[in-house]
């Protein structure tokens, strides 16, 4: 297991409501990256978090946003959901100097 | 172009075989290079990095060629437990922005 966790596993939402995702990082890393896994596809890229700040951001609308703790956990909301936000959202944990990232076990989330 | 590219396969391929899996990047400034497992509705986990001068872990032989620009990953012996999907990883143009291949699927068959 790679320490990092997320919540909820699952959830099921309705075109044009919010969500807020949860994500712990490993104990000694203090960076967070959050990907949104469509079916049949590779994790794409949403944002990276770092010290509370946002970090890079990859191709997704400002309706995606996220905040980091002091304890280095992440939130990931994305307002106004649209179907084809249906996906396996995942969160990474890293540190600056250790490149490699460990996932948590991702949210399933589907939006109806 | 995207920034990495993967065949998705699928690879069948019968036990004890050797299978070979390829990946090409667009940005000659990436600096870093993964392998990454995922198995079906589970998270990607980390197989192994991938150094300029090759690296092997077990049965697993990762290769990197900057010149072309791309990586490889070869699995010898291949047991049932190989089966899964195969993830290239490479970092992006922002410290470490990950980009992912879309994967290779593959089956090893008893």
């Amino acid at each position: 297991e790679t320490g990092v966790t997320q919540s909820p596993t699952h959830l099921i939402k309705t075109r044009g409501q919010q969500v807020t995702l949860r994500c712990s990082s490993q104990s000694g890393h203090n960076t967070v990256s959050w990907y949104q896994q469509a079916l049949g596809q590779g994790p794409q890229f949403i944002f990276q978090y770092y010290r509370e700040e946002e970090n890079g951001r990859g191709n997704f609308p400002p309706r995606f946003s996220g905040l980091q703790f002091p304890n280095y956990s992440s939130e990931l909301n994305v307002n106004a959901l649209e179907l084809d936000d249906s996906a396996l959202y995942l969160c990474a944990s890293s540190s600056q100097t250790v490149f490699e990232q460990f996932f948590g076990p991702g949210t399933r989330l589907t939006v109806l | 172009r995207k920034e990495v590219e993967q065949d998705p396969g699928p690879f069948n391929v019968p036990e004890g075989a050797t299978v070979a899996f390829n990946c090409t990047y667009s940005n000659s400034a990436s600096q870093s290079f993964f392998w990454y497992r995922q198995d079906c509705r589970k998270e990607p986990k980390l197989l192994m990095s991938v150094y300029s001068s090759g690296n092997e872990d077990g049965r697993f032989t990762a290769q990197l060629n900057r010149a072309s620009q791309y990586i490889s990953l070869l699995i010898r012996d291949s047991k049932l437990s190989d089966s899964a999907t195969y993830l290239c990883v490479v970092n992006g143009k922002i410290g470490n922005q990950f980009y992912f291949g879309t994967g290779t699927s593959l089956t090893v068959i008893p």
